[in-house]
């Protein structure tokens, strides 16, 4: 079945400094892949995503892009900020009838310091 | 503004009781989703829905019971069978493929409502 792996947290990086968070899945044809983000005692939202191979997602500073030949989707930012303490999941979607079935990562904790 | 409202935020269940969690939504969305949130384990889903008066099972849908009465409520119901139900749950909509404007662009987009956090005593 799909399956998403990404890489274990918590993350601890200092005000500034470059993020990189893995992710690779495993899915049949040719998913869509996601970025969401969760705040402290909030829902997720939206990050970024890209729907097909070699498509960059980008939003807020955060960029992935979508490598097919290495079936992985991670995630990256030049320099973070405190308010960037956050919760990271990688997902990939597939369409079962007509709604959307999403497959989460069991999340990376990013926490910044001043 | 639009968007999906959950409720109650935080729940406190006795072991044997069943108990109903709400969601709505405003956003015109067809499809409806409850995930379940578990520390170190990611999101799993529970139930989903298409339409109105259809539902179909996830990959955890034991114990758990829901309704699609109206398009913009979608109640998941925790029952005495669940075996482990403390945990953060999540529910979310979206489009449908193929709705209007052409093509699936956006249909794979969920929105999220801010979570329900259910513990039993």
């Amino acid at each position: 079945g799909d399956s998403v792996t990404q890489m274990e947290g918590p993350v601890t990086l200092s005000e500034e400094a470059f993020l990189t968070i893995n992710c690779t899945y495993t899915a049949t044809g040719y998913p869509s892949l996601f970025w969401y983000v969760q705040y402290p005692g909030e829902g997720l939202q939206l990050l970024l995503k890209a729907t097909k191979a070699d498509d960059k997602g980008s939003n807020k500073g955060f960029e992935a892009t979508y490598r097919k030949e290495t079936t992985s989707f991670h995630l990256e930012k030049g320099s973070v900020q405190v308010s960037d303490s956050a919760v990271y999941f990688c997902a990939l979607s597939t369409y079962t009838g007509t709604a959307s079935k999403l497959t989460f990562g069991t999340g990376t904790r990013l926490q910044v310091t001043l | 503004d639009g968007g999906i409202t959950q409720s109650p935020k935080y729940l406190f269940r006795k072991e044997g009781q069943n108990v109903t969690l709400s969601c709505e939504q405003n956003l015109n969305h067809d499809a409806m989703y409850w995930y379940r949130q578990d520390p170190g384990q990611g999101l799993r889903l529970i139930y989903y829905s298409q339409i109105v008066n259809d539902f179909q099972k996830g990959d955890i849908a034991e114990g758990y019971s829901v309704s699609r009465e109206k398009k913009e409520s979608f109640p998941l119901t925790v029952t005495s069978a669940q075996k482990n139900p403390t945990a953060f749950y999540l529910c979310a909509s979206s489009i449908v493929r193929g709705y209007s404007g052409g093509g699936f662009s956006g249909a794979n987009v969920l929105t999220f409502g801010a979570g329900s956090r259910l513990t039993v005593l």
